[in-house]
């Protein structure tokens, strides 16, 4: 598809599993932002990528919270030992260079339910 | 489907001047929640203020407030004595229950000294 594809867009789980959410940006996209909303918060900035450089890690909540992106371009944030507090919409963005002022594209969303 | 819909990619204001950013969204929902968010260079993603759709009264927060127009689908966000901190990308949300997300593409928003 020509948007930003996350994957599943729904998931329940167990307190104390993991849990793996999916980000397929948009091709040629250099850029790629997750985000959190929690109920009646507004998006909490996770992490970002650009290109082949450092992740910017800086917005991950605990150590239990990690991304990867293999080859530049899909996404997985994965969340060790859930916890309900965990329970929120995941976004994931994309965008061509990363330049704050770009237009980033979302996705939209995997929304997360930890019991 | 939901759609939100920025036209204006770019604005540029005065310091201590008025400017309106436009939203314009799509939807056969009739409970829904919109909301303008700002995007500062630390890339946080902030809320800047929240619209429950049964609400008839316009949404104001300090120095921002919206134009919100049900029936034409309209959410406009008017920023009063724009503030050289106001310089961020904007972005118009829209929300159905079950907090399913739709955003547009942004608006730049540059505060001139």
């Amino acid at each position: 598809g020509a948007g930003v594809s996350q994957s599943p867009s729904n998931k329940v789980t167990e307190k104390g599993k993991d849990v793996e959410l999916r980000c397929d940006p948009i091709s040629g996209h250099t850029a790629l932002y997750w985000y959190r909303q929690s109920l009646g918060q507004g998006l909490e900035f996770l992490i970002y990528f650009q290109g082949n450089s450092a992740p910017d890690k800086s917005g991950l909540p605990s150590d239990r919270f990690s991304a990867e992106r293999t080859g530049g371009s899909v996404s997985t944030l994965t969340i060790q030992r859930t916890q309900q507090e965990d329970s929120a919409v995941y976004l994931c963005a994309s965008s061509p260079i990363g330049r704050i002022q770009e237009t980033q594209y979302f996705g939209p969303g995997t929304r997360l339910l930890v019991l | 489907a939901q759609t939100v819909t920025q036209s204006q990619p770019e604005m540029s204001v005065q310091e201590a001047e008025t400017v309106t950013l436009s939203c314009t969204y799509d939807t056969s929902e009739n409970n829904y929640y919109l909301f303008w968010y700002k995007q500062p260079p630390s890339r946080q993603m902030i809320l800047v203020i929240r619209q429950e759709a049964y609400k008839q009264q316009n949404a104001t927060e300090n120095r921002f407030s919206v134009n919100f127009q049900k029936a034409a689908k309209s959410f406009s966000l008017k920023i009063s004595d724009s503030q050289l901190g106001d310089t961020a990308m904007y972005f118009c949300a829209f929300m159905m229950s079950g907090n399913q997300f739709y955003f547009g593409t942004g608006t730049s928003l540059t505060v001139i000294p």
